[in-house]
């Protein structure tokens, strides 16, 4: 059974520092894995989807990397701002299966 | 396209009450999934359907909670009777699937609002 994990949970830090989410997952055998956003209150966004067989992806100030075979994935944020507080989740979807399974997330805040 | 719609947005109720959450898809989209998420358990699949056939059904809790999908365009989840314990917020998301999508994993999900419920 696939299981992902994120750390931490809650995060603060300045305006204008660069970040790194992480998120672990217990099967590596997996399509895909999905970075989101949620912003209190509101649905999901899907911010960066990285395929099994690739090793990052970019949008903009955003990169998300992908270590299949030590189940990580880190999701890398340049020059903060506050407008990027938010909870981000990750997602991953295993082999054979349709659905994605969600860490718990992590919360960010970023301090002006 | 206005994106997943969710409604009601917000429901509170007395348990033992009937609640029914709707769900419009994107259209255009054959794949649709219902999520709950709480603060203990953050985000669990409830259902999927592909082209309105529910694939699985595995997280739904209990047989108190029933998902119908009649059309493309629509999709209902019940809960009847209502407990506290429900008291979560209810997403409803979308996606089309292609033969290719379903091989390669290729898949973007939108989620909808969401419905919170409150069952006192």
């Amino acid at each position: 059974k696939q299981e992902v994990t994120q750390i931490p949970a809650a995060l603060s830090v300045p305006e204008g520092e660069n970040l790194v989410l992480n998120c672990s997952f217990t099967d590596s055998a997996i399509y895909n894995l999905q970075w989101f956003r949620q912003d209190p209150g509101k649905g999901l966004t899907s911010l960066l989807l990285i395929q099994s067989s690739q090793r990052e992806q970019t949008s903009g100030r955003l990169n998300a990397s992908l270590d299949k075979s030590s189940g990580r994935s880190t999701l890398y944020i340049a020059a903060s701002q506050p407008g990027d507080s938010a909870t981000y989740l990750c997602a991953v979807r295993s082999q054979g299966a349709q659905k994605l399974v969600f860490g718990q997330g992590t919360r960010l805040t970023i301090n002006p | 396209d206005a994106g997943v719609i969710q409604s009601p947005r917000h429901e509170v109720t007395e348990m033992g009450q009937e609640v029914t959450l709707r769900c419009k898809p994107i259209s255009g989209h054959n794949s649709l999934f219902w999520y709950r998420q709480t603060m203990m358990r953050g985000l669990e699949l409830l259902i999927y359907f592909n082209n309105n056939v529910p694939i699985d059904d595995s997280g739904m809790p209990e047989d108190r909670f029933s998902a119908k999908m009649p059309n493309a365009s629509f999709s209902t989840l019940k809960i009847q009777p209502s407990e506290p314990r429900d008291s979560a917020v209810y997403f409803c998301a979308s996606s089309f699937r292609s033969a290719v999508d379903l091989r390669s994993g290729a898949n973007v999900l939108t989620f909808g609002a969401g419905s919170r419920l409150t069952v006192l």
